[in-house]
């Protein structure tokens, strides 16, 4: 089955500089690939995601690339700010899963004011 | 329009006993997905329902574990004689349909067995 690593699983940086996140998927099937933020005691919130036509997509600070070859994807934040502090999730769907998403284990994300 | 709901936020069991979670999908979703979350974790598919339908349960627990998506009302998680292994955050998502649509999370029941 699929199976998605995520690195590094914690990362700090100053308040202004970039952040970011790497995953690998090992089924090529997989074609959706969303990110989620999820702030302590909370839900997951869905940030942003690509699907597998696609090799980049960008929303205000954050942007997601997609390497379909390397089976590969990150998330990009710049500009970071202190509540951008929080645990990121990549996942990953394969085509005919009816929507189940396979999760990295995450990456605890510290920005210093 | 109000997100995914899910209550209770809080549920403390004894070992033995029945936990029941409840998810109310957002207004307008018919799928309905169940997450669970240990501690440092990334989150664990459980089981996929649609009205009526369980249509994927390949991540459930094969004993004491049910799930529920009645034609009217929210949807419900049964754990029947929790263990402390059971103790996690489980999460309710909902989409408006299949194939990789976006799927949003509620706040979580978190689950503790003592």
């Amino acid at each position: 089955g699929e199976n998605v690593e995520q690195h590094p699983s914690t990362l700090s940086v100053q308040e202004g500089d970039s952040a970011v996140i790497k995953c690998t998927y090992s089924d090529s099937a997989s074609n959706y690939f969303p990110w989620y933020k999820q702030e302590l005691g909370k839900g997951p919130q869905l940030i942003i995601d690509i699907r597998s036509n696609v090799g980049e997509k960008k929303d205000q600070r954050i942007a997601v690339t997609l390497n379909k070859t390397a089976k590969h994807f990150s998330l990009h934040i710049t500009e970071t700010q202190p509540e951008d502090s929080a645990v990121y999730f990549c996942a990953a769907s394969i085509r005919g899963s009816q929507g189940n998403l396979i999760f990295g284990k995450g990456t605890k994300l510290s920005v210093k004011p | 329009n109000a997100g995914v709901m899910q209550n209770p936020r809080h549920l403390v069991r004894r070992r033995g006993q029945e936990a029941r979670l409840r998810c109310s999908p957002m207004k307008g979703h018919s799928h309905v997905y169940w997450y669970r979350q240990l501690p440092e974790e990334g989150l664990k598919f459980m089981v996929y329902l649609q009205k009526e339908n369980i249509i994927d349960e390949s991540g459930m627990p094969k004993e004491r574990f049910s799930a529920e998506f009645p034609k009217e009302g929210p949807s419900i998680l049964r754990i029947q004689q929790v263990v402390r292994g059971d103790s996690a955050a489980y999460f309710c998502a909902s989409s408006a349909g299949v194939m990789n649509t976006e799927a949003f999370f509620g706040q979580g029941t978190r689950l503790t067995v003592v």
